[in-house]
């Protein structure tokens, strides 16, 4: 069965400070992976996806994430932090075994401080 | 761009109403799901449906919860009688086969229940 969990429910950073989201996944076979971004009251916007293509995988707004198959992470960075990345990040997972549904961790709210 | 369409956005209902969820997922998207997130948790899957049919309704709570995709495009999803512990965000998203398993998502319904 498919799981992610997400470690740190709240992130603090600085503007312009490094921002770093852990994800850690479980599956059984090799998974899709994404990190979604979602802002009060609103649905969620795909930051970016992994499909086997590359491990690091660049997605919008600056943000980057690592594949480490050995870790089984999916980590999220972005080297600085802006006010408007103040979000809440999901993680998740899906697999076509699964029936493609995704899997989401528990989240993380990012705070940025001027 | 084409995108996922949920009305209403806000739901205030008493315990023991019906209420309805409405979503259109982008045109030729076979596959549409229902998500349901409690306030500080991540999105838990509630059905699937493939075209009209539903290919997963395990965490679908069946005494108070239906859904339906009658022809296949838009989709409503239904509680009676709702609950207090009904109040949530109700994400519809939508998927287009060999998409890499991306999900696309709606706005969502913010339901509360008093």
């Amino acid at each position: 069965a498919q799981s992610v969990t997400q470690l740190g429910s709240h992130v603090s950073v600085s503007e312009g400070a490094l921002v770093l989201l852990r994800c850690n996944y479980s599956s059984s076979v090799p998974p899709y992976l994404f990190w979604y971004v979602q802002y009060p009251n609103q649905g969620l916007q795909l930051l970016l996806k992994y499909t086997s293509a590359a491990t690091l995988v660049k997605g919008i707004n600056g943000f980057e994430a690592e594949f480490k198959k050995s870790e089984t992470s999916f980590h999220l960075t972005k080297p600085s932090a802006h006010m408007s990345d103040a979000a809440e990040y999901f993680c998740a997972v899906s697999e076509a075994a699964a029936g493609n549904k995704l899997t989401f961790g528990g989240g993380t709210r990012v705070l940025v401080k001027p | 761009e084409a995108e996922v369409a949920q009305s209403p956005r806000y739901k205030i209902t008493e315990k023991s109403q019906a209420v309805a969820f409405w979503c259109d997922p982008i045109s030729g998207h076979a596959t549409l799901y229902w998500y349901r997130q409690i306030l500080g948790q991540g999105p838990e899957l509630l059905v699937q449906f493939q075209d009209e049919s539903v290919v997963d309704d395990s965490q679908l709570p069946k005494d108070r919860f239906s859904a339906e995709r009658l022809k296949g495009v838009d989709s409503t999803l239904k509680i009676q009688p709702a609950e207090l512990g009904d109040s949530a965000m109700y994400l519809c998203a939508s998927r287009n086969h060999g998409q890499d398993n991306e999900q696309f998502f709606g706005p969502g319904t913010r339901l509360t229940v008093l």
